[in-house]
């Protein structure tokens, strides 16, 4: 069975850092695309970003792009979110997905998400 | 960036009835493979999202046959053949063929 757990959401302030990580299981880890979905409170989904199996590529949607940086541990079955220069607007439940990548692209596994909170 | 524009937003249904949902992007969904990337997820109260359909009108393991998917290049809709309490929620297109990847704003399902 496919599990994704995130981990790391936290009350930071304005202008700080935060690093989330997502614990994968179930699936050969390094053979798929993942990616970060984020959901303001009571607002609809957002892509935030993809990598690809191997690491060497990123892509980002425009708002992130220079202050958050996905990478990933295919030793250690984990992605992770570095978010820098967090605003009020970063506030947002974090979800690690999966991509089904080559003829499939899109997210087929979800995990429970993890609450980042930017508030002074 | 491709804008994803899904119509109604609200859409409210009575059981065993048959509901649609739109969903219409900004430029041709078609990728260079001649594939279309256009998923369909579910995301009931207090849940994560859950795909439902991929590549227009692929059911994902799981999902019951009364959801289908049909459309293409630009206007794509969702079908509930007969809605069941467990349905309510809320509908997000999105399309995985052109970076960034882009979602609809949402259809909220209520009995």
């Amino acid at each position: 069975e496919v599990q994704l757990v995130e981990s790391g959401g936290d009350l930071v302030q304005p202008g700080g850092s935060l690093r989330l990580s997502c614990a994968a299981s179930g699936f050969n880890f390094g053979s798929y695309w993942m990616g970060w979905v984020r959901q303001a409170p009571g607002k609809g989904l957002e892509w935030v970003g993809n990598i690809k199996r191997d690491g060497s590529e990123q892509q980002y949607m425009g708002s992130v792009k220079g202050r958050f940086a996905i990478s990933r541990d295919n030793a250690k079955n984990s992605l992770y979110l570095q978010m820098n220069s967090l605003t009020v607007e970063d506030t947002a439940v974090y979800y690690c997905a999966r991509d089904c990548g080559d003829d499939c692209w899109g997210f087929d596994n979800w995990g429970q998400g993890t609450l980042v909170t930017v508030s002074s | 960036d491709v804008v994803m524009t899904q119509s109604p937003l609200s859409l409210p249904v009575t059981l065993g009835q048959a509901a649609s949902i739109s969903c219409r992007s900004s430029q041709s969904l078609v990728y260079k493979d001649k594939n279309t990337y256009l998923n369909w997820f579910q995301q009931r109260p207090g849940q994560s999202p859950r795909r439902l359909l991929y590549k227009i009108s692929n059911r994902e393991s799981g999902v019951p046959d009364r959801f289908s998917g049909s459309g293409s290049v630009t206007d794509f809709t969702l079908k509930i053949s007969r809605v069941e309490a467990e349905d309510v929620g809320i509908y997000y297109c999105m399309q995985g063929t052109h970076w960034p990847y882009t979602f609809g704003q949402g259809t909220k399902l209520e009995i």
